[in-house]
């Protein structure tokens, strides 16, 4: 069964810069194309970024373009979010997901989330 | 940019047939999937490729997309049902989008 934990959530002053992990295990984590989706609370799903299975493209939301960057580690099975220059919109879960092989651009499985407070 | 529209909220009875719409310029020329998302949890891909199913989704949940519409229908409504419910496609600058989410209540 495939399993995504996300951690290094927290709160963190407007300004200040957050790394989010996601570790990937009960499957191939290197074939897999992988995203990060946020929820602001009470809101809707909101994607933020995208990483292609060797690393080599990168697609971003217009919302964290230039201060947002994905990246990931096959070796050991893990996605990294490096967010800089939070702002209080950034406030949210985050959620890894993993991209269906299908091609079809949907995302199959996602982890349990970690929330990112940004405040004062 | 490429938005998709859902309606805030979809009402239905118990063992009835509820349909959640998501529109958009073209849909129909792209792939669209739906997700649940019940409170306090992850969201659950229930359709994909427009119409299919992942391995343990009942099949009372079915899908279609066509012209400027994509549509979730769920045949025979059942309580655990209640949930958010969010469409989701890819546009053409490589961007993901979703739906702004219809809450489906079973009353």
């Amino acid at each position: 069964q495939v399993h995504l934990v996300e951690s290094g959530g927290g709160v963190v002053q407007p300004g200040r810069s957050l790394r989010l992990s996601c570790a990937a295990s009960e499957f191939t984590f290197s074939i897999f194309s992988m995203h990060w989706v946020r929820q602001a609370p009470g809101k809707g799903l909101e994607w933020v970024t995208f990483i292609s299975s060797d690393g080599n493209k990168k697609y971003y939301a217009g919302s964290v373009r230039g201060r947002f960057t994905i990246s990931r580690d096959n070796s050991k099975n893990t996605l990294f979010l490096q967010m800089n220059g939070l702002r209080p919109e950034d406030t949210a879960v985050y959620y890894c997901a993993r991209e269906g092989l299908a091609a079809t651009g949907h995302f199959d499985s996602w982890g349990q989330g970690t929330l990112v407070t940004v405040s004062s | 940019s490429y938005e998709l529209t859902q309606p805030p909220s979809v009402s239905v009875s118990p063992g009835q047939t509820a349909s959640i719409t998501c529109s958009a310029d073209q849909l129909g020329d792209k792939y669209a999937c739906w997700y649940q998302q019940r409170p306090g949890q992850s969201p659950v891909l229930v359709i994909y490729q427009d119409t299919e199913r992942p391995s343990g989704i009942p099949e009372r949940f079915s899908g279609s997309n066509s012209g400027n519409t994509a549509t979730l229908t769920i045949s025979g409504t059942q309580a655990m049902d209640e949930a958010d419910y969010y469409c989701q496609t890819w546009d053409s600058s490589s961007s993901v989008v979703f739906g702004g989410g219809t809450k489906l209540t079973v009353l």
